[in-house]
């Protein structure tokens, strides 16, 4: 069974500075992978995707997360972090038989500081 | 375009009471998902309907029930509610395009569900 793993309970940095958040997942042939954020007190919002193709991966905000197919890793990176980011962030993980049917990881806590 | 409602968004019930939670997925949305999400356990799919029928069923026991209309919209049921259901429900709806390959999963606000 799929499981995901994020090491990384919860995360203080700095406004402006930049923020890794990681994410492993455990191996299959063919994975969807998500990167979700959650505000207080709202459901989950969609932060980008991968399919498949191109390993960098893009999303709003100015996040952008890497596959790493031999490291079975997708980190979420975003380059200058502000105040409004603070959130919980969830990777997902899908795969090809039950697209539908998404396996989350425990979440980090982004506490962004001024 | 109105997102994903969920109702009630609170509620409150005791053990051993039965409760039914509503979703109205996005209009022209046809897949619809539920999740629970707990501080101790996460968030765990519970299962996804698609034009009336359960394509995949999550790890929960038969306590936990859910259909879907016609019209897309979902509803879930707890029976003899325990302590350990107080959570977040969450649903989520999709597009579902037959041969479209995956598309986003949007959420709702979730209802918060007490049981004491």
């Amino acid at each position: 069974a799929q499981s995901v793993t994020q090491l990384d309970s919860q995360v203080p940095v700095f406004e402006e500075a930049p923020v890794e958040l990681r994410c492993n997942y455990s191996s299959s042939v063919s994975v969807y992978l998500f990167w979700y954020v959650q505000y207080p007190n709202q459901g989950l919002q969609l932060l980008l995707k991968y399919l498949s193709g191109s390993t960098l991966v893009k999303g709003i905000n100015g996040f952008e997360a890497e596959f790493n197919k031999s490291q079975t890793s997708f980190h979420l990176r975003k380059p200058s972090v502000h105040i409004s980011d603070t959130a919980e962030y969830f990777c997902a993980v899908s795969d090809r038989d039950s697209s539908y049917k998404l396996i989350f990881g425990s979440g980090t806590r982004l506490l962004v500081r001024p | 375009k109105a997102g994903v409602t969920q109702t009630p968004r609170y509620l409150i019930k005791t053990r051993g009471q039965q409760v039914t939670l509503s979703c109205s997925p996005i209009s022209g949305h046809r897949s619809v998902s539920w999740y629970q999400q707990t501080p101790g356990q996460g968030l765990q799919f519970l299962f996804e309907y698609f034009s009336e029928t359960q394509r995949n069923k999550g790890n929960f026991p038969g306590r936990f029930s859910g259909r879907q209309f016609s019209n897309s919209r979902s509803e879930m049921n707890v029976s003899t509610l325990e302590l350990g259901d107080s959570a977040l429900y969450l649903c989520a709806s999709s597009l579902a395009v037959v041969g479209g390959g995956v598309d986003e999963q949007f959420f709702g606000p979730g209802t918060r569900l007490t049981v004491l």
